[in-house]
């Protein structure tokens, strides 16, 4: 089954900063994966999804790529409203027979 | 404005049963799929079941399984959850998310309500 895994589980940068995260599936989900962010105390909203689009309302500075098992989110230009825990969701799998989302990585200021 | 407001979460005892509810408003309901996603406070999230449109295809995850069922009311633009048997490991906030057309990404979610078992 699809087990999807996110790297790091805390990553700090500073605002301004470039940064990348990871998701892994361990197997492949083509291009159905998204990304949510969650601030705290909020739901999660969509980001990204089949891999690379940007959902309505989202800024160019997040940007998505990958296929297969290997995917990153990249957030360039950091900006203090980015800190947030973010969560990766293969959707190639349905119904998923093990839990579609990843770990989060939650990513806090240096 | 697209509206999804969870409640009735709450504190119950293990073992003990809860109705959730999600209220939906600014969209045509009835045409959506839905979803309930669980998270426990600071961790990840966890897809526990779906409903078509229609009500007619279900599906769980295994942890919720023979406990748990989701149902939706179309002419009230409403979706359920009831629990059963609650443990403690149901401790979490349960959000109901609609997928987007075309796609089984979750393109909206609600706030989320919070329960917790507990004696």
């Amino acid at each position: 089954e699809k087990v999807m895994t996110q790297s790091p589980d805390t990553l700090s940068v500073s605002p301004g900063e470039r940064v990348t995260l990871s998701c892994r599936a361990s197997q492949s989900v083509g291009t159905n994966l998204a990304w949510y962010q969650q601030k705290p105390g909020q739901a999660p909203r969509l980001l990204i999804y089949a891999a690379s689009v940007r959902a309505t309302g989202i800024p160019d500075r997040f940007s998505g790529s990958g296929s297969g098992t290997e995917f990153t989110l990249t957030i360039s230009g950091l900006q203090s409203e980015d800190f947030a825990l973010y969560h990766c969701h293969q959707y190639n799998s349905w119904p998923p027979r093990e839990n579609p989302f990843g770990q989060g990585t939650k990513l806090e200021i240096k | 404005e697209v509206k999804l407001v969870e409640s009735g979460g709450g504190l119950v005892q293990p073992g003990g049963s809860l109705r959730l509810s999600c209220a939906a408003s600014g969209f045509a309901f009835k045409t959506f799929e839905m979803n309930w996603i669980r998270q426990v406070p600071g961790k990840g999230l966890e897809w526990i079941s779906y409903i078509s449109a229609t009500g007619e295809t279900i599906h769980y995850a295994d942890s919720v399984r023979g406990r748990f069922t989701i149902a939706r009311d179309n002419a009230k633009n409403s979706l359920s959850l009831e629990m059963n048997s609650l443990r403690a490991d149901d401790t979490a906030f349960y959000y109901c998310a609609r997928f987007d057309y075309g796609g089984r990404r979750l393109g909206f979610w609600g706030h989320g309500t919070l329960v917790i078992v507990s004696s």
